[in-house]
């Protein structure tokens, strides 16, 4: 068990360019969550997966972003256009059916200059 | 909605001090309570989780927490700090049906030597 793992650890994009991050879970883990997490805040969910299906969106989820999950394993999330705003850390957790609790990967930590 | 406050911001402590992190929920129906910490550098972890049961729940590291139904509350708790509990502690609950978590703002404890 190698946890949760996001890639990058760091990103640095100039405004209005398109990101995208990476969320590999814990094997075998059906269920994966994304969190943006702020300065001074606590995380704020953004959207989940059961397998490849994307059963909820937060509102915070704006058009500008996308995620898939197509295989029902690693999944990406996408910022198109991103702006000043979009400078957070990123989280993705995952949770098997047998679990009571998320395991949090350390986060993709996204700079928009 | 859903939400959870916590209402401290920041909380210095020497070490062998008592600590106790207030944590208040709003929610009507079933409730599911967490501690996670973030040591610098690291992902959340898990300390502490109330389900059902017993409402003193111990976590790890010497953590406790109880829940206290008629005052919407999950304090966590540790009888003697050290330092390496400095930490960014945050509390959640079990929001939508899908199992995504509602966190509070955290609370940085820094622990002197």
């Amino acid at each position: 068990d190698t946890g949760v793992s996001q890639n990058p650890r760091h990103k640095i994009t100039k405004r209005g360019q398109n990101v995208t991050f990476r969320c590999d879970p814990i094997s075998e883990h059906n269920r994966l969550y994304w969190y943006r997490q702020t300065l001074g805040q606590g995380p704020e969910f953004l959207t989940y997966f059961q397998n490849e299906a994307q059963l909820e969106k937060s509102r915070l989820l704006s058009d500008r972003f996308s995620a898939e999950r197509p295989k029902g394993s690693f999944s990406t999330l996408e910022i198109q256009r991103t702006e000043q705003g979009d400078s957070a850390m990123y989280l993705c957790a995952s949770k098997g059916d047998t679990n009571t609790e998320a395991f949090f990967g350390q986060g993709t930590r996204l700079t928009v200059v | 909605a859903q939400s959870v406050s916590q209402h401290n911001h920041h909380v210095i402590l020497s070490e062998a001090a008592s600590l106790e992190l207030g944590c208040n929920y709003s929610y009507g129906g079933t409730v599911n309570l967490f501690w996670y910490v973030q040591y610098p550098g690291q992902h959340l972890q898990l300390l502490l989780k109330y389900f059902s049961g017993d409402p003193l729940v111990k976590g790890i590291k010497g953590f406790e927490a109880e829940f206290i139904k008629s005052k919407f509350s999950f304090n966590l708790r540790k009888p003697s700090v050290q330092w390496s509990d400095t930490a960014e502690y945050f509390c959640a609950a079990k929001g939508g049906s899908q199992g995504n978590l509602i966190f509070g703002k955290g609370t940085k404890l820094s622990v002197k030597p």
